[in-house]
């Protein structure tokens, strides 16, 4: 079973460019999410979604957007990369079963 | 907002030695799951344990047990005989509020 998969791992961008990460779940989950991870800040809501077609802010959510047209999948967008974004964004999803499955990160840098 | 605290930055045991990492949340809810997660160098993370609210008893799993207090929203987590294979980040979580603690490293010394 892959469960989520996240792509991809390892991405450098320049300030101001584009990029989106893609989450992939083959669990019919319901629901999906997007965490950053930052050290001494644990891991951070960016937006989630509770079913196909829906999307909601986080904790964290300016200067990134999402998608979610299929069940299956749910896209990260940055629109213009700053330095602050540098970080490792994990995806999750879950439902109906309590807990959280993650993907295995996206490690990315803005120079 | 509501949080989860995770007071220790850094933890520290011997091999085959106990070790019980802390962490406090803030709910109004009363029915509601908590989790802790492990994170190795490997980045990926990994279930270590659930604890329902609505159940009496502490959950355990295998070397991993929880002390769960309820009313003073405690929930934290027992590392039995110690293994180098735990030395990790431990996050404690509420899903209910999709919320993490900020971590504890643990490491473990031979």
């Amino acid at each position: 079973n892959a469960g989520v998969t996240q792509t991809p791992k390892f991405r450098v961008l320049k300030t101001g460019q584009s990029m989106t990460l893609l989450c992939a779940q083959d669990m019919n989950h319901e629901y999906m999410y997007w965490y950053r991870q930052d050290p001494g800040m644990g891991l951070r809501l960016i937006h989630y979604s509770v079913g196909e077609g829906t999307t909601a802010k986080g904790e964290v959510p300016d200067g990134y957007n999402v998608s979610r047209l299929k069940k299956q999948n749910f896209l990260l967008g940055l629109e213009s990369a700053a330095p602050s974004q540098t970080s490792v964004y994990f995806c999750a999803s879950s439902y109906p079963a309590p807990g959280y499955t993650f993907g295995s990160g996206t490690r990315l840098t803005v120079v | 907002a509501q949080t989860v605290t995770q007071s220790q930055p850094e933890m520290s045991v011997q091999e085959a030695e106990t070790v019980t990492l802390s962490c406090t949340y803030d709910t109004s809810e009363s029915d509601y799951y908590l989790f802790w997660y492990k994170q190795p160098p490997s980045r990926q993370m990994i279930l270590v344990i659930r604890q329902e609210a609505y159940k009496q008893q502490n959950a355990t799993e295998n070397r991993f047990s929880v002390n769960f207090q309820k009313a003073a929203k405690s929930f934290s987590l027992k590392i039995s005989d110690s293994q180098l294979g735990d030395a990790a980040m431990y996050f404690c979580a509420y899903l209910n509020d999709m919320r993490f603690g900020a971590g504890t490293r643990l490491t473990v010394k031979p």
